[in-house]
């Protein structure tokens, strides 16, 4: 299975923009990127994925390389409540198979 | 609001005793997940089921570990006999996959912590 790397920390000051980096250089064309994040004492949450357009949704922004090679998670105002382990993943079109890889994801400290 | 629910939360028990994790799903997905989680580890795939039938338990130690669909609203996932090494919190996901077997989100329980003294 394809792998990611990205920085283990990450620190952001509260209301500020956050860019979580993720390099995924064994992608293939048919992986989708991933992103979910695990709060303290809590399972993964969805953030958001995509495979070659850029994405927009409520909680962040996912910019991707023209190559595919990295991706950028943005958070666009940073909160307390968004201090979290941020994983990106990859995912295979496959019916079956392991498909996804969580890897050790950016802890992000949000200070006040 | 639909959400997975694990049972028990919380799990101590002796090394050799059985150990059975049981998962809700949200109503009307048709895909689970058994995820193990460790502070060395990180989170791992153990076992993925798509309309009850098992498509991949690889990550699973096939020895001792066990994972069922008895039916759509209970998954389960037993250990038999537990070891220390399995202490671990084990989460459990349910997602809406398409006929072609892509989904998009997955949406995880609280997870059972489990300890095995």
């Amino acid at each position: 299975d394809a792998k990611t790397t990205q920085p283990n920390s990450m620190e952001s000051n509260e209301e500020e923009p956050v860019h979580l980096p993720c390099n995924h250089s064994t992608i293939s064309g048919t992986d989708y990127i991933h992103w979910y994040r695990q709060l303290p004492s809590q399972g993964p949450e969805y953030v958001i994925h995509g495979l070659t357009s850029n994405v927009n949704n409520r909680m962040a922004s996912l910019a991707i390389a023209e190559d595919r090679k990295s991706s950028t998670l943005i958070l666009h105002r940073a909160t307390l409540r968004d201090a979290a382990v941020y994983y990106c993943i990859l995912r295979s079109w496959r019916g079956t198979g392991n498909q996804f890889y969580f890897g050790t994801g950016t802890s992000l400290t949000v200070i006040p | 609001d639909a959400r997975v629910t694990q049972t028990p939360r919380h799990k101590v028990t002796e090394m050799g005793q059985e150990v059975t994790m049981r998962c809700q799903p949200i109503l009307g997905h048709n895909t689970v997940f058994w995820y193990r989680q460790t502070m060395m580890q990180g989170l791992e795939l153990l076992a993925y089921f798509r309309n009850r039938a098992p498509l991949d338990d690889s990550g699973m130690p096939k020895d001792r570990f066990s994972a069922e669909m008895p039916d759509a609203t209970l998954a389960t996932l037993k250990i038999q006999p537990s070891e220390p090494r399995d202490s671990a919190v084990y989460f459990c996901a349910s997602g809406l996959a398409k006929d072609s077997g892509s989904y998009n989100e997955q949406f995880f329980g609280p997870g059972t912590r489990l300890t095995v003294l």
